[in-house]
């Protein structure tokens, strides 16, 4: 069965530390995936996803297939950074995405 | 460009009744999902509809039903309503059905006491 897979719920970094926040998925085809970021009293909206290969907002995710896990790293954390990140898997051929639980990250100035 | 609207914002029901939640999706958009966010199992897919069809659905009751009309706008309904039904119903649109690329509304926050 798919599944994604948020380690922590919760994580506090200061301001201008690095930031990783982990997902680890479980996927028998060849996944895709993403994450999507809901600021404060925002909607929840797509960060960026591994077929891309793009740094948004600083942020980058590599895809290791080896671990099945796609991190999300940021050199330097921002306060504009707290959030809540969710990192969701896309079914292949399917507009289904299956999300993980969510981390909360709280950036301290 | 107007984003995915939902209404009703917020909605109280009690146990047995039934509910229609509406979507409008981003203009041109043609695949809409939908989401039901709980604190304790999180962000589950329920269904998407594109061109009028339901492509995919999740696993959930029966009770759970939705459309999706020519203008693409959409409707959600649970019928007999039962109190783990309370939670945030979110819709979101695509302009394709295989892009994994969603626009999110705000969400309708159900309440079934």
């Amino acid at each position: 069965a798919q599944r994604v897979t948020q380690p922590e719920k919760l994580l506090s970094v200061f301001k201008g530390a690095p930031v990783e926040l982990k997902c680890n998925y479980s996927y028998s085809g060849s996944p895709e995936l993403f994450w999507y970021v809901q600021y404060s009293r925002q909607r929840l909206q797509l960060l960026l996803r591994h077929i891309s290969r793009e740094s948004i907002k600083g942020f980058t995710a590599d895809l290791n297939k080896g671990e099945t896990s796609f991190h999300l790293k940021k050199p330097f954390a921002q306060e504009e950074d707290s959030a809540m990140y969710y990192c969701a898997l896309k079914l292949k051929g399917a507009q289904k995405l299956v999300f993980g639980q969510g981390t909360r990250l709280t950036i301290n100035p | 460009k107007a984003g995915v609207t939902q209404t009703p914002r917020y909605l109280i029901k009690t146990r047995g009744q039934q509910v229609t939640l509406s979507c409008s999706p981003i203009s041109g958009h043609r695949s809409v999902s939908w989401y039901q966010q709980t604190p304790g199992q999180g962000l589950q897919f329920l269904f998407e509809y594109f061109s009028e069809t339901q492509r995919n659905k999740g696993n959930f009751p029966g009770r759970f039903s939705g459309r999706q009309f020519s203008n693409s706008r959409s409707e959600m309904n649970v019928s007999t309503l039962e109190l783990g039904d309370s939670a945030l119903y979110l819709c979101a649109s695509s302009f394709d059905s295989n892009t994994g690329e969603l626009f999110f509304g705000e969400g309708s926050r159900l309440t079934v006491l």
